[in-house]
């Protein structure tokens, strides 16, 4: 099946700085990743729509100078959160979907955030 | 009215059990649907499609009813590893991105 590598699996950073999340598709190529956060115990609320070559889709309530999405190729999106604070602190998935696998979503294992 | 809605359960049953869950959706427009399953703290992964003819695969049934908009899961003879949240997931034509209901808990128990 399709794979969908994210990057780092668990970050601990202090409040104020900024990381940078990876999300490649290894054996397709992806036009779009969708990036997900998700608190305990909650379910996935989609951040935004990244799409391939022009700006990223942003959902209702997520401020895109605060979590930029890049998506230069057709195999890599980024999310950075840009001066973190603990409020920022969650798990942040990318998913991807195979423009030839049909509906489909794979995701990447995600990244749990923690901001101290 | 949210537009992907399911009991958030949890459902706590005995190995060997029987379980349904259900999910309804809102929009008719909705295309194609699934079943994902998701671990604490792991990403969602596929169970199954859902077909309108219903699919089966092993111990897990989808099944669909366009007409009432709705969506079931039965899983037959329960295991210890089914215990999970399960994500009742609508999608569209082309781009539009997935959405997913907010999960059912099943916990099944020795």
């Amino acid at each position: 099946g399709a794979v969908v590598s994210q990057h780092p699996s668990r970050v601990i950073c202090k409040s104020g700085t900024s990381v940078k999340i990876e999300c490649r598709s290894l054996d397709f190529q992806a036009t779009t990743m969708f990036w997900y956060r998700q608190f305990p115990k909650q379910s996935l609320m989609l951040m935004a729509t990244s799409n391939e070559g022009s700006k990223a889709t942003y959902e209702q309530g997520v401020e895109k100078d605060k979590f930029l999405i890049n998506h230069a190729s057709l195999t890599l999106s980024t999310l950075t959160v840009t001066s973190a604070h603990p409020e920022d602190s969650s798990f942040y998935i990318c998913s991807a979907r195979p423009a030839l696998k049909g509906e489909k979503l794979f995701f990447g294992s995600g990244t749990q955030l923690s901001v101290l | 009215r949210k537009e992907v809605e399911q009991d958030p359960g949890p459902f706590n049953v005995p190995e060997g059990a029987t379980v349904a869950f259900n999910c309804t959706y809102s929009n008719s427009a909705s295309q194609s649907f699934f079943w994902y399953r998701q671990d604490c703290r792991k990403e969602p992964k596929l169970l199954m499609s859902v077909y309108s003819s219903g699919n089966e695969d092993g111990r897990f049934t989808a099944q669909l009813n366009r007409a009432s908009q709705y969506i079931s899961l039965l899983i037959r003879d329960s295991k210890l590893s089914d215990s999970a949240t399960y994500l009742c997931v609508v999608g569209y034509s082309g781009n539009t991105p997935l959405v997913f209901g907010k999960g059912t808990r099943l916990s099944v128990i020795a």
